[in-house]
């Protein structure tokens, strides 16, 4: 079964770090990109980055460049994302999702709930 | 980098009725990377449709996308009462406010 298994959640203070990670399931892990998305309480999806698994290339939004990093294990089939200098604006639902066609979205993970509070 | 705005911002429908939702790009930039999801509350957001017109796996037919240029749209036919949810369009690394479509 194609499947994004993401870590559990996580609560740091303001101007911490934090890592997340993205196990893939049944596919070829290597044919497919993947992209991190947040949505922070109340408010609409947003781009964070994505990772090319095959090279470890990535590229990430304007708004959080120098804040976030992205690598891959293609042993473990494991994408990680870390984030650094948290912000309470940074509390969100954080998901993995593999790059399909055309840069559509097309398995999720379940997400994961990233809390910044002093 | 292409900035995405959508319209309405809700859209408030019976089930069984027609739904149009619109999104626009601030510049042209083709339709292929152009897709629309549908997000629920509690759930990670599904993929409807890529590539400006392709239907994802198992997605019903009710739902197609169109357009080109700078203006796409996605319509639903015949709402059913799972339809009600949050859809936003993609255009590469960037999202579109959303549309919400509720129960009128």
């Amino acid at each position: 079964q194609v499947r994004l298994e993401q870590s559990g959640a996580e609560v740091r203070k303001p101007g911490a770090s934090v890592k997340l990670s993205c196990r893939a399931f049944g596919y070829s892990f290597t044919t497919y990109g993947v992209a991190w998305v947040r949505q922070a309480p109340g408010q609409g999806l947003e781009w964070m980055g994505r990772i090319t698994t095959h090279t470890g290339d990535t590229d990430s939004a304007q708004s959080l460049q120098g804040r976030v990093s992205m690598t891959v294990d293609t042993s473990t089939r494991t994408v990680n994302m870390n984030l650094k200098n948290l912000t309470s604006d940074d509390t969100a639902i954080y998901y993995c999702a593999r790059v399909g066609e055309n840069y559509g979205l097309d398995v999720w993970g379940r997400g994961t709930t990233v809390t910044v509070s002093s | 980098e292409i900035v995405l705005t959508q319209s309405p911002g809700t859209l408030s429908l019976s089930p069984g009725e027609g739904a149009t939702l619109s999104c626009r790009a601030s510049h042209r930039g083709g339709a292929n990377y152009l897709a629309w999801y549908q997000h629920k509350p509690g759930q990670s957001p599904r993929l409807l449709i890529h590539s400006g017109s392709k239907r994802a796996a198992g997605i019903p037919d009710r739902f197609s996308g169109g357009g080109s240029g700078t203006d796409f749209t996605l319509a639903i036919t015949r709402l059913e009462p799972e339809d009600f949810a949050v859809y936003y369009c993609q255009y590469w690394g960037t999202f579109g406010p959303g549309t919400k479509v509720e129960v009128k």
